[in-house]
């Protein structure tokens, strides 16, 4: 399995864009990237993924060196909901199904 | 929040006796998955099921045993609980795309074993 490096902690101010970074520099070239985030006193709630190209949607952006070595998760705006712990996890692609693998992941703090 | 529902939220039991815990989903997805988390630690898989009656190990899969017997219910069981198995337990599931999947992950069930 991949293995993944993220920060342990990160601070910014509300209403400030986030860059989250992640290193994956043993993925397979079928990995897609996976991010994930937990909520306080919640369970994992997907966020976004990417294989090559640059992705978007509603929640957040996400930006794949063109190594694929390495990823940066993207709010552009936090708010004080998005302080969480933000998960990097590679996932097979090709179907199946397979468990997840988190790491420590990334522990956010929002300033107000 | 993909229909999961687990039972019971909390419970308090000793050492030795055995504890089910229940994942139940409404929206008829094939693959289920228990997971533990600890302090400080991400999650890890425990057992999956990949349909009725068909399961497998996780990561951490010792000391503990599951059933599917119907799709929308996936058991995870304790048979003689110890106060390692002192966690919170994440009942999945997955929405399998064309190409890729989401998780979806219950609210979690937080076990204290005294």
């Amino acid at each position: 399995d991949a293995k993944t490096t993220q920060p342990n902690s990160m601070e910014s101010n509300e209403e400030e864009p986030v860059h989250l970074p992640c290193n994956h520099s043993t993925i397979s070239g079928t990995d897609y990237i996976h991010w994930y985030r937990q909520l306080p006193s919640q369970g994992p709630e997907y966020v976004i993924h990417g294989l090559t190209s640059n992705v978007n949607n509603r929640m957040a952006s996400l930006a794949i060196a063109e190594d694929r070595k390495s990823s940066t998760l993207i709010l552009h705006r936090a708010t004080l909901r998005d302080a969480a712990v933000y998960y990097c996890i590679p996932v097979r692609g090709g179907g199946g199904a397979d468990g997840l693998t988190f790491g420590k992941g990334t522990h956010l703090i929002i300033q107000p | 929040d993909a229909g999961i529902t687990q039972s019971p939220r909390h419970k308090v039991t000793e050492t030795g006796t055995p504890v089910t815990l229940r994942c139940h989903q409404t929206e008829n997805h094939r693959y289920m998955y228990w997971y533990r988390q600890d302090p400080g630690h991400g999650l890890r898989l425990i057992h999956y099921s990949y349909g009725v009656k068909d399961t497998d190990k996780g990561e951490v899969s010792d000391g503990y045993s599951v059933s599917r017997s119907k799709t929308e219910d996936f058991l995870l069981t304790l048979e003689s609980a110890t106060s390692s198995q002192t966690s919170v337990y994440f009942c999945a599931i997955s929405e399998v795309r064309l190409d890729y999947y989401e998780q979806y992950f219950g609210p979690g069930t937080r076990l204290t074993v005294t």
